[in-house]
């Protein structure tokens, strides 16, 4: 069963324009949710994240939401620029739990187009 | 300073086989976790190893294990290897990892094992 969801195994924006990256949960213990960018051949770095007593987090171009009565997640990229071509996996822990690492989602593959 | 180190980075192995992964973590990093990606199921906790000692273990046959030294390497052992154990193998390291620190994992670049 997989308690962390992204449906979109890949998506593809014009330079400039915004991205949005979606992510859903399962599990209602999660309450610190992260995103990671991996490019091939590398391992994943880390991108930003967001606790569960917040609904936004914001760094920069990107920007993350939380909609905890949904469990859903959101990153938002502005303006997408060419080097935002990655892969992007979305993360959650149970602080309360944490006996099972990061669950992470099978990962959104993004394609910035010129 | 030096970032994750994995070895080897590329790895074939024959099927019934083991074979050990290493991963070096961040200097005064503490923690150690190990990942495995796979494109039908994604990142895949393995365990995670604080002081030399296994805190978490993720959902893996007993084939799979590892241990940490005192310097903080971390080496992963896979016993009688099968096709379905391909995949890119990555270790994350942190100084202390709670759940709520997920954002201080940094990631290697992973170890590509391929089962034949």
């Amino acid at each position: 069963d997989q308690q962390v969801k992204q449906n979109s195994p890949s998506l593809s924006v014009q330079e400039g324009r915004i991205s949005i990256l979606n992510c859903d949960y399962t599990n209602s213990m999660f309450d610190y949710f992260l995103w990671y960018k991996k490019y091939p051949a590398e391992g994943p770095t880390f991108l930003i994240s967001i606790s569960s007593i917040k609904d936004k987090n914001e760094d920069g171009r990107f920007t993350v939401f939380l909609n905890k009565s949904a469990k859903h997640l959101s990153l938002h990229i502005v303006p997408s620029q060419p080097g935002d071509s990655a892969v992007y996996f979305c993360a959650a822990s149970d602080s309360g739990g944490g006996a099972d690492g990061l669950t992470f989602g099978k990962g959104t593959h993004l394609i910035i187009q010129p | 300073k030096a970032g994750v180190t994995q070895t080897p980075r590329y790895l074939i192995k024959t099927r019934g086989q083991q074979v050990t992964l290493s991963c070096s973590p961040i200097s005064g990093h503490r923690s150690v976790s190990w990942y495995q990606q796979t494109p039908g199921q994604g990142l895949q906790f393995l365990f995670e190893y604080f002081s030399e000692t296994q805190r978490n273990k993720g959902n893996f046959p007993g084939r799979f294990s590892g241990r940490q030294f005192s310097n903080s390497r971390s080496e992963m052992n896979v016993s009688t290897l099968e096709l379905g154990d391909s995949a890119l193998y990555l270790c994350a390291s942190s100084l202390a990892f709670s759940p709520g620190q997920g954002a201080g994992y940094t990631f290697g670049s992973g170890t590509r094992l391929t089962v034949v």
